[in-house]
C-alpha cells in the first residue's frame, strides 16, 4: 500500500511567487494535517481537513490556505511567500478528525530567494 | 497552555550504550495522547509510539521502551544497546481531544547521534 505521497519533494521560489504544495493520503484515510517544520525545530500546525472541511487552524498568516478534495487529497497553498516561509511542510494523515494515529509524508522543502 | 519539552537537544553515544530521551509535557486536559517519532536526515517522520493518557503501562518494542509517568507528566524514551541505524531526530508530541482541538503539539526534538 502506498503511504503519504506529497509532491513536488523540493522547490524552490522567489519572493512574492505563489505556491502550491500536494498531498495525498493513505488509501482510506479521510484527514489531512499540514505542518510548517523550520530547520531545527519541531514541527507546527498549520491546518486539518477531514471530509473536506476544516476542522483545525494553526497561527499562520491567511496567506496560507488549503483545501480538501472529494478524494481526500488535499492542497497547500501560500501567497507573497517571505523568506522565512522556507521549510520543510510536512502531510499527515489519519483515518479520523481525532488523529488517533499520524502517518506522516517525506515532505517538501520548500527555499524562498 | 498546551507544552511540550525535550530539555535534550543533542545527545551522542557509542554504539551499544543505553540511551534515555526525555519529555515532559503541559496540558489542561484529561484526554489526550502523546507521541514519539523518529526523523532521520530523509525528512519523514516516523511513528514510534501512540499512548493515552489513560494507559499509563510502561511498553516495550524490541530494542525500545517508554516510560508514562502523569505524575510528573512525563513520557520518557529509551533505547537499549543503541545502533548507528538509531542516529536521528527525536520528536515528542502532544495530542488533545477536547473540543475542536485537533493538532499536535510537538516539542523542538533532540538529536540523537549514535557513533560506531
Amino acid at each position: 500500500d502506498a503511504g503519504v505521497t506529497q509532491s513536488p519533494t523540493h522547490l524552490i521560489k522567489t519572493r512574492g511567487q505563489h505556491v502550491t504544495l500536494r498531498c495525498s493520503p493513505i488509501s482510506g484515510h479521510k484527514s489531512v494535517s499540514w505542518y510548517q517544520q523550520v530547520l531545527g525545530q519541531g514541527p507546527q500546525f498549520i491546518f486539518q481537513y477531514y471530509e473536506k472541511e476544516e476542522r483545525g487552524r494553526g497561527n499562520f498568516p491567511d496567506r496560507f490556505s488549503a483545501r480538501q478534495f472529494p478524494n481526500y487529497s488535499s492542497e497547500l497553498n501560500v501567497n507573497a511567500l517571505l523568506l522565512g516561509d522556507s521549510a520543510l511542510y510536512l502531510c499527515a494523515s489519519s483515518l479520523e478528525d481525532r488523529g488517533y494515529g499520524y502517518t506522516f509524508g517525506s515532505g517538501t522543502r520548500l527555499t524562498v530567494v | 497552555a498546551q507544552k511540550v519539552t525535550q530539555a535534550q537537544t543533542e545527545i551522542s553515544v557509542v554504539e551499544k550504550e543505553d540511551v534515555t530521551l526525555d519529555c515532559v509535557y503541559e496540558t489542561r486536559d484529561t484526554t489526550y495522547y502523546l507521541f514519539w517519532y523518529k526523523q532521520p536526515p530523509s525528512g519523514e517522520l516516523v511513528f514510534l509510539i501512540r499512548r493515552n493518557s489513560f494507559d499509563e503501562q510502561n511498553e516495550i518494542s524490541g530494542r525500545y521502551s517508554w516510560n508514562f509517568q502523569k505524575s510528573t507528566s512525563s513520557f520518557n524514551f529509551t533505547i537499549t544497546a543503541s545502533q548507528v541505524v538509531d542516529s536521528a531526530v527525536y520528536f515528542c508530541a502532544l495530542s488533545e481531544h477536547a473540543g475542536n482541538n485537533r493538532k499536535l503539539i510537538w516539542g523542538l526534538g533532540t538529536s540523537l547521534a549514535v557513533n560506531p
